[in-house]
This record gives structure tokens, sequence and C-alpha cells, in this order.
């Protein structure tokens, strides 16, 4: 069974950095591709960032909102997906989802984790 | 604004079946067969029902069926139940990017 389980949300004032974390179960994240997507509160789904698998050459992608200033990443000994937002906005408050991705669907969800950017 | 318009509501009584618009482009819906689609229950993650336009991964209801023509997908949920009233999303993979639709809100009446 695939599980993923996201961390490291918080309040953050805006302009600063913060990097989530997910943690992967069930499945070798090297031969997944991955997603990161965002819920802003009482909003529709965005998708933020995207990484290849690794015989795909680890590419990545972004959505325009957060180009230059997410980095998508993932270390393979630890089985575990990153996100790294700097220069952070208030628009960027909302829950960020870890998932699967698969001929252009997200086939598996974490619980989410909550990005407050205020001040 | 999205980039994919759904309609923000629908609704249907229990048994009856309902049909949920999701309308694009050629360049995202019309230019590739990767559509999905997604449902949310309050204070929940969102669950993949459909995808590649009309795939229903295991586990999902045989009552939950997706189409495509053009550049507008469907998703058609037939004999509601309770349990179907969430909120449904879109999405398409449109080249280096996936785009979602703004999300309908189901109402089982």
């Amino acid at each position: 069974e695939v599980q993923l389980v996201e961390s490291g949300g918080g309040l953050v004032t805006p302009g600063g950095s913060l990097g989530l974390s997910c943690a992967a179960s069930g499945l070798t994240l090297s031969h997944a591709w991955m997603s990161w997507v965002r819920q802003a509160p009482g909003k529709g789904l965005e998708w933020v960032a995207r990484i290849s698998t690794k015989t795909n050459g680890g590419t990545t992608d972004y959505a325009a909102p957060v180009k230059g200033r997410f980095t998508i990443s993932r270390d393979e000994s630890k089985n575990m997906l990153f996100l790294q937002m700097n220069s952070l906005k208030t628009e960027d408050t909302a829950v960020y989802y870890c998932t699967k991705y698969d001929s252009g669907s997200f086939h598996y969800w974490g619980q989410g984790t909550l990005v407050t950017v205020s001040s | 604004q999205s980039a994919l318009t759904q309609p923000p509501s629908a609704s249907g009584s229990p048994g009856q079946s309902i049909t949920i618009s999701c309308t694009g482009t050629s360049s995202d819906i019309g230019g590739y067969d990767f559509v999905s689609w997604y449902q949310q229950h309050p204070g929940k993650a969102p669950k993949l029902m459909i995808s590649e336009v009309t795939k229903r991964p295991s586990g999902v209801p045989d009552r939950f069926s997706g189409s495509k023509s053009g550049n507008t997908a469907s998703l058609t949920v037939s004999g509601l139940q309770a349990e179907d009233e969430a909120n449904y999303y879109c999405s398409s993979y449109a080249g280096n990017k996936i785009l979602f639709g703004g999300g309908t809100k189901l109402t089982v009446l």
C-alpha cells in the first residue's frame, strides 16, 4: 500500500523560506514521477511542481506562480520528496499535498501540510 | 480564474444521474487524452476517480464514468448516492504543466 506523509508546514512571514518533506512507503521514489499540489483555504486545487524518474533524468517542471522560487527534489537514500519554498508570498498560503504522478493523473495523495504566510 | 472551466455546482436526487462538464482548449483537454477527475470530501485529501479520460482506478465504483469530446471532458455519476456529495475537480495535462478546473460542488438532494 502506498503511503505519503507530508511534514514541515507552519507559519512563515512574507519573504521567508520553508521546506516541506514527504516520506513515502510502498513505492520507490526514484522510480516514480512525483508532484506537489496545493489548495488555498476554501479554494480549488493548483498544481505546483513535478519531478521525473531518475531514468528520465530527474527533470523538473514548475507552475508559473512558483517558478524561480520553489525547488522540488528527492533523496533516494531516504525515499523522501522535498519542496523548498523561498521568497514566500501571502498567496502561497495553502495546504500542500505530496502526490504520485503518472500519465497526467495524481494517483496517490498524502494528508497535506498547511503553510501559512502572514506577518 | 481557473484554467479549466467547471460549473460551480450540480445537484441530483438519489438514484438519478448527473454529468459535470470541464471545458478547456486544444492545448490541454483537446490535445491530450490525459484528463482526470478527483473527488474531495470536506477536510479530506482528493481521491482519483477517473484517469486518462475513461479509466477507473481499482476500488472506484462503476457508477463513475468519464468521457471527452473536443475540448470538453465530462464526468457522469449514475445512481447517485448520499456519499457522492463532495467537490469534484477535473485536471488535464498541458505539455509541461497540469491544469485544474475550479471545482464543482455536487449536492445529493
